[in-house]
C-alpha cells in the first residue's frame, strides 16, 4: 500500500497569515491527489483534485502543488473559518489511503 | 442537489454483524462508482473500498477484505456496507461518498461495537 505523511501533524497560525501542509506518498502518485477539509462534527470536503485543480466554489486563497511524491498545500490568507483539519489522499493505486491528517488552529 | 444519507449504525456487540445502508440522490446513481469511507473517534480517514456502478467491479482494503462487503442497488439508488465479525476496532462513523474522487460525502453514521 501507498503510505501518505503529512507534516505538520498540528499548526497554529494567526489570521492574514500563509499556511502551508506538505504530504509525501511512499511511491511516485502523479497528480493523483485530493485535499481535504473536516470541519469539527462534519463530513470532510474536496478542495483540491489532481494534486492541483480548485474544486467549484472553494475560494482561491486554497491552493496545492506538486507532483511524483512530494505536494503541498496553502492557504494564501489565513481566515477564521478554515479552522479544521486537512487530508491529503492519494488515488493512483488500489487502496487510496489518506495521510493522517493536520490539525489546523487559529493563534 | 447530490444527497447521500448514511443509516443502520448503532450498538452492536463484538464478534456481531451490521449492514449499513446509504441513500442516493440527485444524480444518475448507476453512472457512478461509490465508496466508503470510515473515521474511528478522534483519529484519521480510512478508505475502505469501492463498488463500480454497474457492480461488476468491488475492490475492498486488505484488512478488511472477507469481513466487509460493499454491494448496491441500482434499482433503489442504494448502496451497502455488510460488516461481520465486528470488534472494537471497527468502532468508528462510517460514510459514503460519491466515486473514486470522493466529491460528495453524507454525513455519516456511527458504529459502536461494545459489550
Amino acid at each position: 500500500d501507498i503510505q501518505m505523511t503529512q507534516s505538520p501533524s498540528s499548526l497554529s497560525a494567526s489570521v492574514g497569515d500563509k499556511v502551508t501542509i506538505t504530504c509525501q506518498a511512499t511511491q511516485d502518485i502523479s497528480h493523483s491527489l485530493n485535499w481535504f477539509q473536516q470541519r469539527p462534527g462534519k463530513a470532510p470536503k474536496l478542495l483540491i483534485y489532481d494534486a492541483s485543480t480548485l474544486e467549484t466554489g472553494v475560494p482561491s486563497r486554497f491552493s496545492g502543488s506538486g507532483s511524483g511524491t512530494d505536494f503541498t498545500f496553502s492557504i494564501s490568507s489565513l481566515q477564521p473559518d478554515d479552522v479544521a483539519t486537512y487530508y491529503c489522499q492519494q488515488y493512483d493505486s488500489l487502496p487510496y489511503t489518506f495521510g493522517q491528517g493536520t490539525k489546523l488552529e487559529i493563534k | 442537489q447530490v444527497q447521500l444519507v448514511e443509516s443502520g449504525g448503532g450498538v452492536v456487540k463484538p464478534g456481531g454483524s451490521l449492514r449499513l445502508s446509504c441513500a442516493a440522490s440527485g444524480f444518475p446513481f448507476s453512472d457512478y462508482y461509490m465508496t466508503w469511507i470510515r473515521q474511528p473517534p478522534g483519529k484519521g480517514l480510512e478508505w475502505i473500498g469501492y463498488i463500480s456502478g454497474s457492480a461488476s467491479s468491488m475492490y475492498v482494503a486488505d484488512s478488511l477484505r472477507g469481513r466487509f462487503t460493499i454491494s448496491r442497488d441500482n434499482a433503489k439508488n442504494s448502496l451497502s456496507l455488510q460488516m461481520n465479525s465486528l470488534t472494537a476496532e471497527d468502532t468508528a462513523v462510517y460514510y459514503c461518498a460519491r466515486d473514486a474522487g470522493l466529491g460528495y460525502w453524507g454525513q455519516g453514521t456511527l458504529v459502536t461495537v461494545s459489550p
